[in-house]
């Protein structure tokens, strides 16, 4: 069956340290993957695509990754802000059709 | 995003209600799409539209509708609304020209809570 997993339901780290969140599917084939946050009470934004051709993708402190033969993508923070805090949700090109959502990972940066 | 707007943010009914939740965008996107989402599942499709004579299933379409007034307007039903349809629902446009360029992203409203008692 179909499944996307993130590492953990909740992740909490000291503010400067690196956030390292993980995204991992089944069953898919992604021509990209995207990465969103969520607010509580508020709608995704997205953050970052990274295409199945693309070993990494860096916009200031986020980094992702993604590695298709592991079927794995994974998401940096670097130097964690408390304003950092916030679910994080992968999303898969689901054969271009829609895209599909992991359930997501709540990071809390404690300062 | 202020461009996709939801109605109302709020809404609480009882079993049995039908209830309309209404999602209109200005960013000009053909494509639009309904989401629920309940804590610890992440959000998962209802329904959604590649235009507005495209209606698809989502993976949880049973219990819900749509119409697909305009390019800009993208309504959800819950013709008899039952307890466990609580949930935040939210809706979301994109646009099919950045599929070419595997670029498409998500494009989302604020959110409608809605309780069935």
């Amino acid at each position: 069956s179909q499944k996307i997993e993130q590492n953990s339901e909740a992740l909490n780290i000291q503010e400067g340290k690196t956030a390292t969140l993980t995204c991992n599917y089944t069953n898919y084939s992604p021509a990209y993957l995207q990465w969103y946050r969520q607010d509580p009470g508020r709608g995704p934004v997205f953050l970052l695509l990274i295409r199945e051709n693309e070993k990494e993708k860096r916009k200031e402190r986020l980094k992702v990754t993604f590695d298709t033969t592991l079927k794995q993508s994974l998401f940096h923070i670097t130097a964690s802000q408390p304003a950092d805090s916030a679910t994080y949700l992968c999303a898969l090109d689901n054969y271009g059709q829609n895209f599909v959502f992991g359930p997501g990972t709540r990071l809390s940066v404690l300062p | 995003d202020a461009d996709v707007t939801q109605t109302p943010r709020n809404r609480i009914t009882k079993t049995g209600k039908r209830i309309m939740l209404e999602c209109s965008q200005t960013k000009g996107h053909d494509r639009m799409y309904w989401y629920r989402q309940d804590p610890g599942l992440g959000l998962q499709l209802i329904y959604y539209s590649f235009d507005v004579k495209d209606i698809n299933k989502g993976e949880i379409s049973d219990g819900y509708s749509v119409s697909r007034q305009a390019q800009a307007k993208f309504s959800l039903s819950l013709e008899s609304a039952i307890p466990n349809q609580t949930a935040l629902y939210f809706c979301a446009t994109s646009d099919p020209r950045d599929r070419g360029h595997s670029n498409e992203k998500l494009f989302f409203g604020s959110g409608t809570q809605l309780s069935v008692l």
